[in-house]
C-alpha cells in the first residue's frame, strides 16, 4: 500500500531531550515536507526537500532540523524541544510538482 | 505566495450540495489552485487541483473564473462523512515549494 509512515504517533517528552520523529514513505516520491498543526494557526510548513540531500526553510523553521539522505526517508530532529514546539506533526511527499501530497497520520508531540 | 480568503465555517444537509469559494486576488501565472480535505486527527488529503476553467473527479468539482481570482470548490450531494475541514492552496503545487495551508473552512453536514 503507497503510504506515508511517521513514528511515533504519540510521544511526551521533557525539555531540551533531544528527539527524532521518522517519516518514510514507499511511493519513490521526489518531493517531501513536514508541517505542524496548532489549533487556530493551521498547517504550518517547518521545512521541505526537494531531493536527496536538498532541504529549504518553510515557514517556521526554527527549533527544527531535517535531513534527507536516503530518497524514501525524511526526519525531524529537535535537537531541544522546548514546551511552544508542543503539537501535532504531519509529514507528506509528492510525486513532482504538478502533483497533490500524500500525508502521514500524524505525530502527537507534548513537550513538558 | 498568493494569500487565500476561504469561510471559516460552514453548515449544510445530507443531499445538498455544497459549495466553498477560495478568493486569491494576487495569483500568480504560475500557481495552481489545490484543495485539501481534512478529519480531526488524520493528515490533509488531496481532493482536486486546477488551472483554469473547470476540473472534475469522482469526488468533486472546482470552478476557476477566467481571471483566476478566486475559485469554487463544488461538492455534490454531501453526505454526514463530508464534514470535514476544507483548504484551498495556491501556488506550486507538490513538495518542491513553500505551501501555506492557512485555517480552512470548517464544514458540518447535518440530517
Amino acid at each position: 500500500e503507497a503510504q506515508v509512515t511517521q513514528n511515533p504517533r504519540y510521544l511526551i517528552t521533557v525539555t531540551g531531550k533531544k528527539l527524532t520523529v521518522t517519516c518514510s514513505q514507499n511511493m519513490n516520491h521526489e518531493y517531501m515536507s513536514w508541517y505542524r498543526q496548532d489549533p487556530g494557526l493551521g498547517l504550518r510548513q517547518i521545512y521541505y526537500s526537494m531531493n536527496v540531500e536538498v532541504t529549504d526553510k518553510g515557514d517556521v523553521p526554527e527549533g527544527y532540523k531535517v535531513s534527507r539522505k536516503e530518497k524514501r526517508n525524511f526526519p525531524l530532529i529537535l535537537e531541544s524541544p522546548s514546551p511552544n514546539q508542543t503539537s501535532l506533526y504531519f509529514c507528506a511527499s509528492s510525486r513532482d510538482r504538478e502533483s497533490g501530497y500524500t500525508f502521514g497520520s500524524g505525530t502527537r508531540l507534548t513537550v513538558v | 505566495l498568493a494569500k487565500t480568503t476561504q469561510p471559516i465555517s460552514m453548515d449544510s444537509y445530507e443531499g445538498q450540495e455544497v459549495n466553498i469559494t477560495c478568493s486569491h486576488n494576487n495569483i500568480a501565472t504560475n500557481d495552481y489552485i489545490t484543495w485539501y480535505q481534512q478529519f480531526p486527527s488524520q493528515g490533509p488529503r488531496f481532493i482536486i487541483q486546477g488551472y483554469k476553467t473547470k476540473v472534475t473527479n469522482e469526488v468533486a468539482s472546482l470552478f476557476i473564473p477566467a481571471d483566476r481570482k478566486s475559485s469554487t470548490l463544488s461538492l455534490p450531494r454531501v453526505s454526514l462523512s463530508d464534514t470535514a475541514v476544507y483548504y484551498c492552496l495556491v501556488g506550486p503545487t507538490g513538495g518542491g515549494n513553500k505551501l501555506t495551508f492557512g485555517t480552512g473552512t470548517q464544514l458540518k453536514v447535518e440530517l
